[in-house]
């Protein structure tokens, strides 16, 4: 059981370059988010998914994009990447949105230069 | 506007006793969970509060006072390995969490 998994673990990108962090998880959760960390602030919210083909804004999203076809997968995609992009990015999953806990992948360490 | 204040730094010694505050508002409430993180890696889950008092859970415990918009959590018999953030997020009205920025604890021998 991986639990969730998330690729890659390190990027630096050029400024207008895109990509995509990979996110699964294999615990069967139907909800899956999207955070950024930055130093000295709380997670925020980027995207978040109560199902496979729902996907819903949290409270950062401009500059990003997510699908979710699967259960077990929900990628982020940027677009064109900013400075102001250069956080760690973290996918969690929960089994409801209500007591239940959230579980963190490892974090993709992205900068953009 | 929502907010979550927690003390950005403590310091304790360890085999002591230390606590961590956390002051919360948010439109609603519903549950405060504690997150452990240490330094690189993923938050992991300590505790959860959704009902006022105190929830044991080995040598950490939480308390919640909704009415004051308050919870704290507490670390007994630290340990070097418990060097860490401690992460304080409230469920929200829409069920989102909102998260503090963490309180970063050093253990010194």
């Amino acid at each position: 059981n991986a639990g969730v998994t998330q690729t890659p673990k390190f990027r630096i990108l050029k400024i207008g370059q895109s990509m995509t962090l990979q996110c699964t998880q294999d615990m069967n959760h139907n909800y899956m988010y999207w955070y950024r960390q930055d130093p000295g602030m709380g997670l925020k919210l980027i995207y978040y998914s109560v199902g496979a083909g729902i996907t819903d804004k949290g409270e950062v999203p401009n500059g990003y994009n997510v699908s979710r076809s699967t259960t077990e997968d929900f990628p982020l995609r940027l677009e064109s990447a900013a400075p102001s992009q250069t956080s760690v990015y973290f996918c969690a999953s929960s089994l409801g949105d209500s007591a239940y806990e959230q579980y963190f992948g490892p974090g993709t360490r992205l900068t953009v230069t | 506007g929502q907010n979550i204040d927690q003390p950005t730094e403590m310091t304790a010694t360890e085999g002591a006793i230390v606590q961590i505050n956390c002051t919360y508002q948010t439109s609603g409430f519903n549950g405060l969970f504690w997150y452990q993180q240490h330094a690189g890696e993923a938050p992991t889950f300590l505790s959860y509060n959704v009902l006022d008092g105190l929830e044991e859970k080995g040598r950490f415990s939480s308390f919640l006072s909704r009415s004051k918009g308050y919870s704290y959590l507490l670390l007994k018999e630290l340990q070097m390995k418990d060097s860490a953030s401690y992460l304080c997020a409230v469920k929200d009205s829409n069920y989102q969490l909102i998260w503090g920025a963490g309180t970063k604890l050093i253990i010194k021998p």
